[in-house]
């Protein structure tokens, strides 16, 4: 049983640039919520996409968006990159909207801006 | 707004003895509260969760956490630390009554386990 898995493992970028990553739920969810999480801190909610929709949104600018496919897998996009934006991202999954359900996470994808 | 607080950066214990990572939360309603632990350049990886009914829960790799009401605590415990515990750990709550609002993550404890 395959747990959640996340694309590339690593990237650098420059700012200004446009970045696209990858996450693949855990077999049977269908949620999937994204998280960012800056050196030393916790992680920070971004969004979560259910039913191929955004249902939920932390407080990130515009420049962060977010796509789920028929397939629940997810990408996650930011533009016009700065060099905050360094970081960890996360994806998690789980099933339906419960709110008591369990998020399980990905191994995260390590952005470098410069 | 829902809030988590882990008020040790660090904390330190010899094997074999036992360990306390601390956690205190704040929400407006009952909260869902859940612990999570995260090795070097990995993601997380869920340990427990406490949603209601017994205070007292067990998770996995003989991690328990203790939900105090009053004290507005969720602590986490374990009787004999392992070296293989030394990693950084993270509490979260969620806030059933403010469904808007996801898992909000406290700043984290690095545990380390001294041989």
């Amino acid at each position: 049983d395959a747990g959640v898995t996340q694309s590339p493992t690593h990237l650098i970028k420059t700012r200004g640039q446009q970045v696209t990553l990858r996450c693949s739920p855990k077999s049977g969810h269908d949620t999937v919520s994204w998280y960012q999480q800056a050196l030393g801190q916790g992680p920070q909610f971004i969004f979560q996409y259910y039913e191929e929709e955004e249902r939920q949104r932390g407080n990130f600018p515009d420049r962060f968006s977010g796509h789920q496919f028929p397939n629940y897998s997810s990408e996650l996009n930011v533009n016009a990159l700065l060099l905050g934006d360094s970081a960890l991202y996360l994806c998690a999954s789980s099933f339906g909207e419960v709110i008591r359900e369990t998020q399980y996470f990905g191994p995260g994808t390590r952005l470098l801006v410069l | 707004a829902q809030s988590v607080a882990q008020p040790e950066d660090q904390v330190n214990v010899a094997e074999g003895n036992p360990l306390t990572v601390k956690c205190t939360y704040s929400v407006s309603g009952n909260p869902y509260l859940f612990w999570y632990v995260q090795y070097p350049n990995r993601g997380l990886q869920f340990l427990l969760k406490y949603i209601t009914g017994d205070n007292l829960v067990k998770g996995s790799y003989g991690f328990e956490a203790e939900f105090n009401k009053s004290q507005t605590s969720f602590h986490l415990k374990k009787p004999s630390a392992l070296v293989s515990d030394s990693a950084l750990y993270f509490c979260a709550v969620r806030d059933p009554d403010n469904y808007g609002q996801n898992f909000v993550f406290g700043p984290g404890t690095r545990l380390s386990v001294l041989p």
